[in-house]
């Protein structure tokens, strides 16, 4: 079953503009990833939060979590065509870090230059 | 360091035939895992397992999906017979542990006509 809803499903901007996507999660978890995936390509992992953090920030970055809302957004930060991509956020629930990550369906950004 | 490798790319097959996707890991990864991702949906976690045992295989259609590990390393995921709903990616990530960062292969798109 996946665990996440990802909104919007698909989100397209303007180069320099700030990109937000946001997922929410049905269970308690430990911690929150997201990743992202080009066209043809595999995943790659972008931050990971844990569920005691509120806040994290990578580069252009910057992740939030609410567990009171079981909800996270990701927000990209001048944003460029190379961001162009689909994102995902998974949660890692359960008991302990177990690794069985549950993935959203995903938004798909487009970055026009 | 080398990634996650996985063979073949791609792959047309006709219902009831049998596939096998294979993945190499990256070295000293005890666990590894292997998704399904179907279009336009999040990775889909089939079976993970550590070294070469199964942790989890609890969405894994096993009457006609089956996977292998024998040595630790490396590790084969079997279709037989296959559906036209296998159509899908199949990802392969590799972690250090269970609590790491899990990283992707490439993935192995499979078309059944």
């Amino acid at each position: 079953s996946q665990q996440g809803e990802e909104d919007p499903q698909a989100l397209s901007i303007q180069e320099g503009e700030n990109a937000t996507m946001n997922c929410s999660y049905k269970t308690s978890i430990n911690n929150l990833q997201w990743y992202r995936q080009n066209s043809g390509r595999g995943l790659v992992h972008l931050i990971l939060i844990r569920s005691n953090e509120r806040e994290k920030h990578s580069g252009r970055l910057r992740v939030t979590l609410d567990t009171s809302k079981k909800s996270s957004s990701l927000l990209i930060t001048a944003s460029r065509a190379a961001d162009t991509a689909s994102y995902f956020c998974a949660t890692d629930e359960g008991s302990g870090n177990t690794g069985k990550l549950i993935f959203g369906q995903g938004t798909t950004l487009q970055v026009k230059p | 360091e080398a990634g996650v490798a996985q063979s073949p790319r791609y792959k047309i097959i006709e219902k009831r035939q049998s596939v096998a996707f294979w993945c190499n890991p990256i070295s000293g990864h005890a666990t590894l895992y292997w998704y399904q991702q179907i279009l336009g949906q999040g990775p889909k976690l089939l079976i993970q397992f550590q070294n070469n045992g199964v942790v989890d295989d609890s969405q894994l259609p096993k009457d006609r999906f089956s996977a292998e590990r024998l040595k630790g390393v490396d590790s084969t995921l079997k279709i037989q017979p296959a559906k036209l709903e296998d159509s899908a990616v199949y990802l392969c990530a590799s972690s250090l542990t269970r609590s790491d960062t899990q990283y992707f292969g490439p993935g192995t798109r499979l078309t059944v006509l």
